[in-house]
């Protein structure tokens, strides 16, 4: 099993509609990363979080340490939200630390 | 935008080479790793090295072996290329969140296309 799951795996809506996107993850982690790959493959880091919530314009991050679970918002969706949303959550193992991937969320936003 | 870069950025070679990739930050960041991407699957950890000599093996090691013999470069070597290995290859880095430093962003590289023939 994953230790990094999220959901769902694909996504279509319809511009202007609200967006969650979900993570879980089943080890202790220090911090979690919301990620976004556009088509033609460059990623990019869009939040980090270790607790509470961040907001950057319309995307929104929130994390519950203690449900182990994370979500990515985006009020207003827009055609140009259309990506692969990625969490990846930083876990601490014996002293060194590692990023492991959720297997993404396709968005796709219609006009 | 972060200092990485990834070289080659395409690659097309023969089953049975050996093929070198390199990641190359100037971040001066502790953590640098090398994930691969394939449909369905997502971005799965090959190898990670938590400073310069000290590495570690991911989920999909076997295969692969890498070098950091310095801060700056992180090599990503297939020893003798097969088919299932093609596939698009990310480098990454990180700071530790002890280190006190601002910047704990995660940074990827642009990505190598490699294709075995």
């Amino acid at each position: 099993k994953n230790e990094v799951e999220q959901s769902p795996q694909n996504l279509t809506a319809q511009e202007g509609e609200f967006i969650t996107i979900n993570c879980s993850y089943s080890v202790g982690i220090s911090a979690l990363h919301w990620l976004q790959q556009h088509p033609g493959g460059g990623i990019v880091s869009l939040f980090m979080l270790s607790s509470g919530k961040k907001k950057h314009g319309r995307l929104i991050a929130t994390i519950n340490i203690q449900e182990k679970h994370s979500s990515l918002h985006i009020t207003a969706s827009h055609p140009r939200d259309s990506a692969v949303y990625i969490c990846a959550a930083r876990i601490t193992q014996g002293g060194s630390e590692k990023l492991v991937f959720g297997k993404g969320t396709k968005l796709t936003v219609n006009p | 935008d972060a200092g990485i870069t990834q070289s080659p950025r395409h690659k097309v070679t023969e089953t049975g080479t050996p093929v070198t990739l390199r990641c190359h930050q100037t971040e001066n960041h502790r953590y640098m790793y090398w994930y691969r991407q394939d449909p369905g699957h997502g971005l799965r950890l090959i190898h990670y090295s938590y400073g310069v000599k000290d590495t570690d093996k991911g989920e999909v090691s076997d295969g692969y072996s890498v070098s950091r013999s310095k801060t700056e470069d992180f090599l990503l070597t297939l020893e003798s290329a097969t088919s299932s290995q093609t596939s698009v290859y990310f480098c990454a880095i990180s700071e530790s969140l002890d280190r006190g430093r601002v910047n704990t962003e995660a940074f990827f590289g642009q990505g190598t296309r490699l294709t075995v023939v």
